[in-house]
């Protein structure tokens, strides 16, 4: 069935300082892939997307690129902030379906 | 325009009793998902409903059930509670519920089972 890995937590980082969360996955097809970030006490937002292979998603400084080749979703920002504090999920959706499948989850904390 | 909302946003059950749980869509989407989220088992996908028909069921047993009704609130059902049902409820909505919509989610309802 369809999965998603994530690396395990929690990734301490120092303000400023690049943020890589790894995110694999395992799929039939072409599945839409997402970041979702859930704040302390909060439900989920959508982070960014892709929806086909070597599409790029971009939002607020993180970017994460569709790799079918290695398939891969890794999320990358180049300068973390203290309000960058979160859990990170990566997530797919499978061709024809609408639940979406959620990896564990990778709880980043940025310390000033 | 207002996001989804669910109510209450706490609540605190004993073993054997029933709990409803309720969430409203973003005005205008007329899919709503319904996802539970634990320390053990992260986010796990329970239902689906789109125009008051559950389309798509996740792997949980019968004592969880839902509806929707005709303006596209949802409520969630779970009869029985165990121990193991406390959770965060997270409900998610989207305008058709094609696999290209976006999901929006709700801030949840954490549910304690004592």
């Amino acid at each position: 069935g369809d999965s998603v890995t994530q690396m395990e937590g929690p990734v301490t980082l120092s303000e400023e300082a690049f943020l890589t969360i790894n995110c694999t996955y395992t799929a039939t097809g072409y599945p839409s892939l997402f970041w979702y970030v859930q704040y302390p006490g909060e439900g989920l937002q959508l982070l960014l997307k892709a929806t086909k292979a070597d599409d790029k998603g971009s939002n607020k400084g993180f970017e994460a690129t569709y790799r079918k080749e290695t398939t891969s979703f890794h999320l990358e920002k180049g300068s973390v902030q203290v309000s960058d504090s979160a859990v990170y999920f990566c997530a797919l959706r499978a061709p024809g379906r609408r639940a979406l499948t959620f990896g564990s989850g990778t709880r980043l904390q940025v310390q000033p | 325009k207002a996001g989804v909302t669910q109510t209450p946003r706490y609540l605190i059950k004993t073993r054997g009793q029933q709990v409803t749980l309720s969430c409203s869509p973003i005005s205008g989407h007329r899919s709503v998902s319904w996802y539970q989220q634990t320390p053990g088992q992260g986010l796990q996908f329970l239902f689906e409903y789109f125009s008051e028909t559950q389309r798509n069921k996740g792997n949980f047993p019968g004592r969880f059930s839902g509806r929707q009704f005709s303006n596209s609130r949802s409520e969630m059902n779970v009869s029985t509670l165990e121990l193991g049902d406390s959770a965060l409820y997270l409900c998610a909505s989207s305008l058709a519920g094609t696999g290209k919509d976006e999901q929006y989610f709700g801030p949840g309802t954490r549910l304690t089972v004592t």
